[in-house]
């Protein structure tokens, strides 16, 4: 089973800056199959990013996606006052089971 | 506008069963595969189980396993999850949500989740 494992776990940033989440797994995902979701209190998961650096449909291009094998990064270039949320992410390669990451929230400073 | 609607969440006793449903609208269900998240009150995401849109492959977390079975009436546009057996820890909010292509994928589409709570 493949072990994500996200830092920080908590990320204290103002508006407007920029915020950098990583996800490292614990063995290769196969052809980059990483997805990113945010998640607001009391809401369900949001799909983000697919694919590693995919934007899902409707998502803002201060959202983007990078990395492969074992390291993976979510950036979002400029804060917005909603974009405050817990970010995880889910690798899903070719066999289970599907695995998610303990969490990032993102915390105004 | 695509939708999934999740019920038939509760309070249940230790050892007991559950049946919970995901009804889709908006979108052709039958074509895709569909999947089972829940989430413990503060804490993070977990998979439950996934089914193809034929229902041919099916596939459980090793949490639930032997006591979750995953299944979808695509004529009713309607996924389901029984559960038996439940434990302390299976408390927690359950989703549905769509895959976006493959059996094993991002998930684009989530339910509001339905609250299930065991305990004596």
């Amino acid at each position: 089973e493949i072990v994500l494992t996200q830092s920080p776990g908590t990320l204290s940033l103002s508006p407007g800056e920029r915020a950098t989440l990583s996800c490292r797994a614990s063995q290769s995902v196969s052809s980059t199959y990483l997805a990113w979701y945010q998640q607001k209190p009391g809401q369900a998961p949001r799909l983000l990013i697919y694919d590693a650096s995919s934007r899902a449909t409707g998502i803002p291009d201060r959202f983007s996606g990078s990395g492969s094998g074992t390291d993976f990064t979510l950036t979002i270039s400029r804060l917005e006052p909603e974009d405050f949320a817990v970010y995880y992410c889910q690798q899903y390669g070719d066999s289970p089971p599907n695995t998610f990451g303990q969490g990032t929230k993102v915390e105004i400073k | 506008e695509v939708q999934l609607m999740e019920s038939g969440g509760g309070l249940v006793k230790p050892g007991g069963s559950l049946r919970l449903s995901c009804a889709a609208s908006g979108f052709t269900f039958g074509t895709y595969s569909m999947n089972w998240v829940r989430q413990a009150p503060g804490k993070g995401l977990e998979w439950v189980s996934s089914i193809n849109s034929y229902s041919t492959y099916i596939f459980y977390g090793d949490s639930v396993k032997g006591r979750f079975t995953i299944s979808r009436d695509n004529a009713k546009n309607s996924l389901y999850l029984q559960m038996d057996s439940l434990r302390a820890e299976d408390t927690a909010v359950y989703y549905c949500a769509r895959a976006v292509r493959l059996v094993f994928d991002a998930l684009d589409i989530w339910g509001q989740g339905t609250m299930v709570t065991v305990s004596s």
